[in-house]
């Protein structure tokens, strides 16, 4: 299937200070990026989403960033808590209802 | 509104064996998808129903693999005579499947072990 590819695999990020994940494409047809959350033992959570006539999005402290033509979009987390070490997961829509996930991305926020 | 709800939350089998999972999807959503998620890897889409139409199965599943569901409310996931690549955690998701914004509600999986 088609793959969305996401770095880094695991990042530590100091309290306060801005947690940046990428993710990549190469399906055009894609239509919707989704964000998901994932704390151990439970499914994953939308955190955020865009769309890609769209450059950026923010929601509190999230924020995603989408360059259409680099076929890149990334989630800046500012002001990283503890409470925020959890696994990302960048996602592409493939149709109206394919999601297909990357591999995540293991954030741990230092108190 | 109790969320997507997944039974067992565990299941450990032999390999040989036959395994049904069970999904109860929030209540008014239309749309179910099965995933399946293995340690390190994000969730690798598997089905998708549209009420109890299955629109979509992954050429990634064998013919062991089956789903349901009926009248468009749970759903069944079974994995007949297991082998132990089949140990993974098998996410049920659902949803109202808005165009743009649709939120996936996923259940916390069943963990599968084949021993």
């Amino acid at each position: 299937q088609q793959q969305v590819k996401q770095s880094p695999q695991s990042l530590i990020v100091q309290k306060g200070g801005i947690s940046i994940i990428n993710c990549a494409y190469e399906n055009t047809a894609f239509d919707y990026f989704p964000w998901y959350q994932q704390f151990p033992g439970k499914g994953p959570a939308l955190l955020i989403a865009i769309r890609p006539d769209v450059s950026e999005k923010k929601e509190g402290r999230f924020t995603i960033s989408f360059n259409k033509s680099a076929k890149q979009f990334s989630l800046h987390i500012m002001d990283s808590q503890p409470g925020d070490s959890a696994t990302y997961f960048c996602a592409a829509r493939q149709g109206t209802y394919k999601y297909i996930f990357g591999t995540g991305t293991r954030l741990k926020v230092l108190a | 509104d109790t969320g997507v709800s997944q039974d067992p939350r565990h299941k450990i089998t032999k390999r040989g064996q036959n395994v049904t999972f069970r999904c109860d999807p929030i209540s008014e959503h239309n749309r179910l998808y099965w995933y399946r998620q293995t340690l390190g890897q994000g969730p690798e889409f598997l089905t998708y129903f549209q009420n109890e139409a299955q629109l979509e199965k992954s050429r990634l599943l064998s013919d062991r693999f089956s789903a349901e569901r009926p009248k468009g409310s749970f759903s069944t996931l079974e994995i007949q005579r297991t082998e132990q690549g089949d140990s993974a955690m098998y996410l049920c998701a659902s949803s109202l499947g808005r165009e743009f914004g649709e939120k996936l509600f996923f259940g916390s999986g069943t963990q599968l072990s084949v021993l």
